[in-house]
């Protein structure tokens, strides 16, 4: 199965709304990254965590560790918000720094 | 900002022929990644490599060899391209386990 599994795969939102996005973990993730690749294809950190939250204007993201999950909120959605969101764990055990991703959630964002 | 760059931004092949995918990174980081993402599955490590000279096995490196000739440059070699291997690459650099950055992606077709 899946090591990391997004939900949910798609997702419709009006401008001014807000909304979570979800990753579990299968693995014992040490770290967390959530990417947004943009309608243009280019993918864009957004957050690297370690268990705890950050915040960044409209976008706030969360990790527990112990419970193998992470969230993605979006506050007061916006057009320029649209394309599609992956996270992404590197996992403890000798991962060396690599990161399985999850198969992304496909976020669009209408007027 | 971590300056990656890949060259070419497309290109086309024919089943046998050979491919090499360049990726240059300008913020002295560590770790170099090729990734390729597909639907469905969305982004899967093919190498990734920790300093010039250095290489490491991903999760999917049949029919791909990898090479760190400097801290900046690493390359991607398909030396007998198959149809199989028609998707969009990504490179990546981060500093250790940090952020990872992702240059602009080259989209192969294998014909």
């Amino acid at each position: 199965g899946d090591k990391v599994k997004q939900s949910p795969s798609a997702l419709s939102l009006q401008e001014g709304t807000n909304s979570a996005l979800r990753c579990n973990f299968s693995i014992a993730a040490t770290t967390v990254q959530w990417f947004l690749q943009n309608p243009r294809g280019s993918l864009i950190n957004l957050f690297y965590l370690v268990p705890g939250t950050k915040e960044n204007g409209r976008l706030k993201s969360a990790f527990d560790s112990k419970e193998s999950y992470s969230t993605l909120h979006i506050r007061d959605a916006q057009l320029e918000d649209s394309g599609t969101y992956f996270c992404a764990a590197e996992g403890s055990g000798g991962s060396n720094y690599k990161l399985t991703f999850g198969k992304g959630t496909l976020l669009t964002v209408t007027p | 900002e971590a300056a990656v760059t890949q060259s070419p931004r497309n290109k086309v092949t024919v089943t046998g022929g050979n491919v090499t995918l360049s990726c240059r990174q300008t913020n002295s980081h560590n770790y170099m990644y090729w990734y390729r993402q597909d639907t469905g599955h969305g982004l899967r490590l093919i190498h990734y490599s920790y300093g010039a000279g250095n290489l490491q096995i991903g999760d999917v490196p049949d029919g791909y060899k990898a090479t760190r000739t400097t801290q900046e440059d690493f390359f991607l070699l398909l030396e007998l391209a198959s149809p199989s291997q028609t998707s969009l690459y990504f490179c990546a650099s981060s500093v250790s386990s940090y952020e990872q950055y992702f240059g602009p992606g080259t989209r192969l077709t294998v014909l």
